[in-house]
């Protein structure tokens, strides 16, 4: 399984661009990226997958270099309620949950991310 | 279209009590997921289904037994609850992963049980 390593807390401004970076240096050619918020007492909602390049939805993007050791989670021009806890995960997404494994399923501490006024 | 229910939302047990978390889903989904998470921590895997009729063992399984009764119901027991099992537990599905590497799975969670072994 992929290992992935994130910054445990971040601040920011409402407003402002907020980018997550996720390192994941041992990423396997089938393995794809996927991005989980999650607000207290609530359980985890998925924001976005990727493979490769960039990918964008209606909340954020995913930007990742052509070496796939890293992803970065952008998201355009917060406010307070995107104050949550995201969550970077790493794994086979084809295999995972599907009946090959439990890959792709390891949430790890994720990244705090606070917005004040 | 609830999504993914569990039952029940919070448990006081005492330690050597026994329960079954139950959950399902109305979403058709063929795996379902059975999380735990410790007060600041991540989600830990206990147990997972990758389909009717089968089960998995996840990162932390030790102390838990599950049983997917059907396509839409996963549930998880603890047979003999310890303190060391007080948490919030977190059931999720998934769909039935498509062939190609455009597809993907992604989880939905259930509110969550809040359980509490003294």
């Amino acid at each position: 399984l992929a290992k992935t390593t994130q910054p445990i807390s971040m601040d920011s401004y409402e407003g402002q661009e907020v980018n997550i970076t996720c390192s994941h240096n041992n990423i396997a050619t089938n393995d794809y990226i996927t991005w989980y918020q999650q607000f207290p007492s609530q359980g985890p909602r998925f924001i976005i997958q990727g493979y490769k390049t960039k990918v964008t939805n209606e909340v954020a993007s995913l930007f990742i270099p052509a070496d796939r050791k890293s992803s970065t989670l952008s998201l355009p021009r917060v406010s307070l309620s995107d104050t949550a806890v995201y969550y970077c995960l790493v794994g086979d997404m084809i295999k995972g949950g599907s009946g090959g494994g439990a890959d792709g399923l390891t949430f790890g501490k994720g990244t705090h991310l606070i917005i004040q006024p | 279209n609830a999504g993914v229910t569990q039952t029940p939302k919070f448990q006081v047990l005492k330690t050597g009590q026994s329960m079954t978390l139950q959950c399902a889903q109305d979403m058709n989904h063929n795996s379902m997921y059975w999380y735990r998470q410790d007060p600041g921590m991540g989600l830990r895997l206990i147990y997972y289904s990758a389909s009717e009729g089968t089960t998995d063992k996840g990162e932390v399984p030790n102390g838990y037994n599950v049983s997917r009764l059907n396509k839409r119901e996963f549930s998880l027991r603890l047979e003999s609850a310890a303190p060391s099992q007080t948490s919030v537990y977190f059931c999720a599905s998934s769909g039935s992963g498509l062939a190609g590497p455009s597809s993907y799975n992604e989880q939905f969670f259930g509110p969550g049980t809040r359980l509490t072994v003294l």
